[in-house]
C-alpha cells in the first residue's frame, strides 16, 4: 500500500495567519492527491482534488501544490471556521489510504 | 443536491456482522462516473477506506479487512449496502458512505457517518 504521512499532526495557530500542512507519499503518485477538510461530528468534506483543484464554494485562501511525493494546503489566511482537522488522500493506486490528519487548532 | 445517508444498528455484538445501507438521492449512480465507497473512522484516529461498489457491480476492497467486507447495491432503492462479518472492538468506528468520481477517485459527497459499536 502507498503509506501517506501528514505533518503537523497538529499545529496552534491565530486568525490571520497562514498556514502550511504537509503531505508526503511513500512513492510517486503524480498528482494524485486530495484534501478534506473535517470539523468535529461531522463528515469530511472536499476541498481540493488532483493536488490543486479547488472545489467548487471553497474559499480562495485554501490552496493545494505538489506532485509526486510531496504536497501542500496552505491557508493564506486563517478564518474562525477554519479551526479543524485535515485529511489528505491518495487515488493513485488502491487501496486508497489517508493520511493520519492534521489538527488545526486555535492559538 | 446530492444526498447521502446511513443507516443502520449502532451496536453489534462481537463475531456477529455488521450491516449498514447507504441512501443515496439527487443524483443517479448509474452513468459509471461515480461510484458509491464507504470509509471508517476510528475514534479519535484518522480515516480508513473500505471498499467501493459502482453500479454495475464492480467492486474492491481495501485488503487489510481481510475478505470481511462486502458491498452491494439494491438499484430499485438506490441503496448500497455494507456487511462486515467477524466483527471485533477493532471495528467500533464511525462508519462514512461517500460519493466517488471515477477516474479522480476523490469523495465529493458524504454521509453524515453513523457510529457502531461492537461490544456484547
Amino acid at each position: 500500500d502507498i503509506q501517506v504521512t501528514q505533518s503537523p499532526s497538529s499545529l496552534s495557530a491565530s486568525v490571520g495567519d497562514r498556514v502550511s500542512i504537509s503531505c508526503r507519499a511513500s512513492q510517486s503518485i503524480s498528482t494524485y492527491l486530495n484534501w478534506y477538510q473535517q470539523k468535529p461530528g461531522k463528515a469530511p468534506k472536499l476541498l481540493i482534488s488532483a493536488a490543486s483543484r479547488l472545489q467548487g464554494g471553497v474559499p480562495a485562501r485554501f490552496s493545494g501544490s505538489g506532485s509526486g511525493t510531496d504536497f501542500t494546503l496552505t491557508v493564506s489566511s486563517l478564518q474562525p471556521e477554519d479551526f479543524a482537522s485535515y485529511h489528505c488522500q491518495q487515488s493513485y493506486e488502491l487501496p486508497w489510504t489517508f493520511g493520519q490528519g492534521t489538527k488545526v487548532e486555535m492559538k | 443536491q446530492v444526498q447521502l445517508q446511513e443507516s443502520g444498528p449502532g451496536l453489534v455484538k462481537p463475531s456477529q456482522t455488521l450491516s449498514l445501507t447507504c441512501t443515496v438521492s439527487g443524483a443517479s449512480l448509474n452513468s459509471g462516473g461515480y461510484y458509491v465507497t464507504w470509509i471508517r473512522q476510528h475514534p479519535g484516529k484518522g480515516l480508513e477506506w473500505i471498499g467501493y461498489s459502482y453500479h454495475s457491480g464492480t467492486t474492491y476492497y481495501n485488503p487489510s479487512l481481510k475478505s470481511r467486507a462486502t458491498v452491494s447495491l439494491d438499484t430499485s432503492k438506490s441503496q448500497f449496502s455494507l456487511k462486515m462479518n467477524s466483527v471485533t472492538a477493532a471495528d467500533t468506528a464511525v462508519y462514512y458512505c461517500a460519493r466517488g468520481v471515477a477516474g479522480g477517485d476523490w469523495f465529493d459527497y458524504w454521509g453524515q457517518g453513523t457510529l457502531v459499536t461492537v461490544s456484547s
